[in-house]
């Protein structure tokens, strides 16, 4: 058990440029989830996956965001024709069940300039 | 709304003393959950808590559910308990979002 991994720990990108991200959740986890921080917030959820299926997606997720859990295994989160409000930090988090606490990666922290 | 309130916002402490962290919620919830994350961002959870109390070495937490609150309780703290410490709860009615409260900013002073 390797925890949940994030790829890339930092991405630096010019509006308007597409980045995507990768989750590697714990691997006997089912449940996996998306949220977002910004400076001096609480995590925001953003979306929701058990196994390959995508259960919910919050509001704050716009159609230039898309996520995939292709296999039920690791998840993508792509963000098109970035904006500066997209910079915070994208955390990936994985459950095993309901009734079950969570368990976080270490996030991607994206900064559009 | 569906509100998730943490107290006190910032708490500053001299090593070895003892706090209570709060979190309110505003409707049931059948998940609810403390987190802290360290100065370098990594969110750590602390406790699965819907309701009742349990302990983890200096650290224990109980929730009421029927009064809709939660207590983090840190005993003898220590510098490393420095961070941002977070509640987060899924209500009956908002699927299986986890919704955070704003956090408790604890610094321990040695």
């Amino acid at each position: 058990d390797t925890g949940v991994s994030q790829d890339p720990r930092h991405k630096i990108t010019k509006r308007g440029q597409n980045v995507t991200f990768r989750c590697d959740p714990i691997s006997e986890h089912n449940r996996l989830y998306w949220y977002r921080q910004t400076l001096g917030q609480g995590p925001e959820f953003l979306t929701y996956f058990q196994n390959e299926a995508q259960l919910e997606k919050s509001r704050l997720l716009s159609d230039r965001f898309s996520a995939e859990r292709p296999k039920g295994s690791f998840s993508t989160l792509e963000i098109q024709r970035t904006e500066q409000g997209d910079s915070a930090m994208y955390l990936c988090a994985s459950s095993l069940a309901a009734g079950h606490g969570y368990t976080f990666g270490s996030g991607t922290r994206l900064t559009v300039v | 709304g569906i509100q998730v309130e943490q107290s006190p916002p910032d708490l500053i402490l001299q090593e070895g003393a003892n706090s209570t962290l709060r979190c309110n919620f505003s409707d049931s919830v059948n998940n609810l959950q403390w987190f802290h994350q360290n100065p370098w961002g990594q969110l750590i959870n602390l406790f699965y808590i819907p309701s009742g109390t349990k302990q983890n070495g200096r650290l224990s937490a109980t929730t009421v559910a029927t009064e809709r609150y939660s207590l983090l309780y840190i005993s003898s703290s220590q510098t490393t308990d420095s961070g941002v410490y977070f509640c987060a709860v899924q209500f009956e009615t908002s699927g299986s979002r986890l919704t955070f409260g704003e956090g408790t900013q604890l610094t321990v002073n040695p």
